[in-house]
Order: C-alpha cells, then sequence, then structure tokens
C-alpha cells in the first residue's frame, strides 16, 4: 500500500515565523501535491511538483513556497506565518500516466494553528 | 472557468436505503472522474474511477455512472450502513495547467 507521511498531524506557530511541514512517499511517485483545507471552500492547490527540483503554481501560492530535493520527499514552507493560513494541509502523492488517470494518495494532513 | 459542483453539502439518508450523490461539471469535458471518501480528520481515500465510455462502474456496493450529454457523475452507495456515513469528493482530470480541480464534497449521513 502507499503510504504519504506528514511529519505532523498538529502544529501551533505564532504570526512571522517561518513554518516547515514535510511529506514523504514511499511508492516513487513522479508527482507531489500540497493542497489546504477549509470548511466550505474544500480542497485548493497550493503548489505541486512532477519531478525533483520542480514545482509548479496551483491556485493559491501567495505567501507558500516548496522544496523537492528528493523524489520521495516534498516540502511546503510559510515564509512569514499569518492567522489566514491557519488550515489543515494535505500532502499527495501519484504515479505518471499517459492518460492522466492515476488517483492520488493523501497523508492525514496537518492541522496547523497561526496564533 | 472549469467547475466542478457537487449536489449538496449534506445528506441523510436512512441506514438500508440507497444514497446517491452527484457531480455536475460546467466548461469542459473530462475524459475521466474520480470519486473519493474523507473521513474527518483523515485525507481522501480513492474509491473508484469512471471514464467517459464508460457508462456504469461497479465496486461492491458502490457504483459510479457518467452521463456526457447531461455532464454529470452520480455515485450510488446501495444497501447504506453508518459506516458509509463521510464525505465523498469527486474530482476531475487536470484541467488548465494540469491542476486538479476537486468539489467541494457531500457529506452523507447514514442514520441507523
Amino acid at each position: 500500500d502507499v503510504k504519504v507521511t506528514q511529519s505532523s498531524r498538529y502544529l501551533v506557530k505564532r504570526t512571522g515565523e517561518k513554518v516547515f511541514l514535510e511529506c514523504v512517499q514511499d511508492m516513487d511517485h513522479e508527482n507531489m501535491f500540497w493542497y489546504r483545507q477549509d470548511p466550505g471552500l474544500g480542497l485548493r492547490l497550493i503548489y505541486f511538483s512532477y519531478d525533483v527540483k520542480m514545482k509548479e503554481k496551483g491556485d493559491i501560492p501567495e505567501g507558500y513556497s516548496v522544496s523537492r530535493e528528493k523524489k520521495e520527499r516534498f516540502s511546503l514552507i510559510l515564509e512569514s506565518a499569518s492567522t489566514n493560513q491557519t488550515s489543515m494541509y494535505l500532502c499527495a502523492s501519484s504515479s505518471i500516466d499517459i492518460r492522466g488517470s492515476q488517483p492520488q494518495h493523501f497523508g492525514d494532513g496537518t492541522r496547523l494553528s497561526i496564533l | 472557468s472549469q467547475k466542478i459542483e457537487q449536489n449538496s453539502e449534506a445528506l441523510n439518508i436512512q441506514e438500508g436505503k440507497t444514497a446517491t450523490l452527484t457531480c455536475n461539471y460546467t466548461n469542459y469535458s473530462p475524459a475521466y472522474l474520480q470519486w473519493y471518501r474523507q473521513d474527518p480528520g483523515r485525507g481522501p481515500v480513492f474509491l473508484l474511477l469512471i471514464r467517459e465510455n464508460e457508462k456504469e462502474k461497479r465496486k461492491e456496493r458502490l457504483k459510479v455512472t457518467f452521463d456526457t450529454t447531461l455532464k454529470q457523475s452520480l455515485f450510488h452507495i446501495t444497501a447504506s450502513q453508518p459506516a458509509d456515513s463521510a464525505t465523498y469528493l469527486c474530482a476531475p482530470p487536470p484541467g488548465v495547467g494540469d491542476k486538479i480541480i476537486f468539489g467541494k464534497g457531500t457529506r452523507l449521513h447514514i442514520l441507523p
């Protein structure tokens, strides 16, 4: 079974701090994704990566950056945390399919609170 | 713009009945749709994929249909059980810029 592991289930940080969220997958997937999920807004894509050192902006990249130095690890960075970044953050991975139909495998999320 | 809409925020169904959830899409023609289940505090879990040339797909008590004329997919759970209570999300293939757009989900409550 594919396993996507997020480093923390719960995290509390202060406004202005630099925050790192880590995600590791064990299935050699090429694609990795970071989403945030808020009540009433659903899943929104922040960034994704289709290869090591490659990244693409999603729908809401402002205030975030990412790093993918190794295939199995995808990090989300909040450069200067703000209260409106309090949310559930979900990481996912998928393999490449020429038809684009591979499902995403999700971690259990990190509930981040910015005080 | 491309849009995915799921029929309602919450649906209450009596145990044993069939639950039907709707996913409508506008402004594009997906080659397939995926359905996911999400439990509170957990990440979504993939359930089923249906392609545009498949009218119907089944997996145990789950059935998905895909109507390209109506631009709609229906997700059915037959003989529903309280353990089926969860949020169900629909997702088309990547659209503009290869981003996967998830629907907001429908919270399903199966009442004992």
